[in-house]
């Protein structure tokens, strides 16, 4: 099956800076999503992007789907983007659609 | 509009029990999953559901049956619970064809001992 990889597995930011999270994986995709996983393990839907850019307040994303990698930009980190981001595919062969996940990157932002 | 929810938030049970979380969608979607997570991976997809009255097996589904009688309900039970099913459950639904998003639930806090 398709394989989705993270990069950097652990990162520390402190207040005010800015960060690129990578996501490299291993075929062709329909789908891809960013979600943000909170203390409390809540996911949240960041963002759906197969290809382009898409932004959102002191967020962002690209897809390049024909290279096989997303990236998630953040700018001017809070303390509140704390937590786990992960990144996940549909295989154009999965006919469930079925996402599969990378591992995630922890993210912790210091005051 | 409540999305996808699940019930129960948290659960513990003994080793043999058995037991059902019952996730519901009010999105009318056609597309039901339930993934696992365990400390530090990203979930993992045990069972999924095409259709209401139609299940199919997922990457992890031994130990795991599931139903979906009505379209916004979707059952994951645990016939005789094992340690190794200590976990979080997550249920997720989207709507049919390729590209659409899907949407997941609080989740399920589950501790077998």
């Amino acid at each position: 099956g398709i394989q989705v990889e993270q990069s950097p597995p652990d990162l520390i930011l402190q207040e005010g800076a800015n960060s690129t999270l990578r996501c490299n994986f291993s075929d062709s995709v329909n789908n891809l999503q960013w979600f943000h996983q909170n203390p409390w393990g809540q996911l949240i839907n960041l963002f759906y992007i197969p290809s382009g850019t898409k932004q959102n307040g002191r967020l962002s994303a690209t897809t390049v789907a024909t290279e096989r990698y997303s990236l998630l930009y953040i700018s001017s980190s809070q303390t509140t983007d704390s937590g786990v981001y992960f990144c996940a595919v549909v295989g154009s062969g999965a006919g469930s659609y079925q996402l599969t996940f990378g591992k995630g990157t922890k993210l912790s932002v210091i005051p | 509009n409540a999305g996808v929810t699940q019930t129960p938030k948290f659960r513990v049970l003994k080793t043999g029990q058995s037991m059902t979380l019952l996730c519901a969608q009010d999105m009318n979607h056609e597309y039901m999953y339930w993934y696992r997570q365990d400390p530090g991976m990203g979930l993992r997809l045990i069972h999924y559901s095409v259709g209401e009255g139609t299940t199919a097996k997922g990457e992890v589904p031994d130990g795991y049956n599931v139903s979906r009688l009505k379209k916004q309900n979707f059952l994951l039970g645990l016939e005789s619970a094992a340690p190794s099913q200590t976990s979080v459950y997550f249920c997720a639904s989207r709507r049919g064809g390729i590209y659409n998003e899907q949407f997941f639930g609080p989740g399920t806090r589950l501790t077998v001992l």
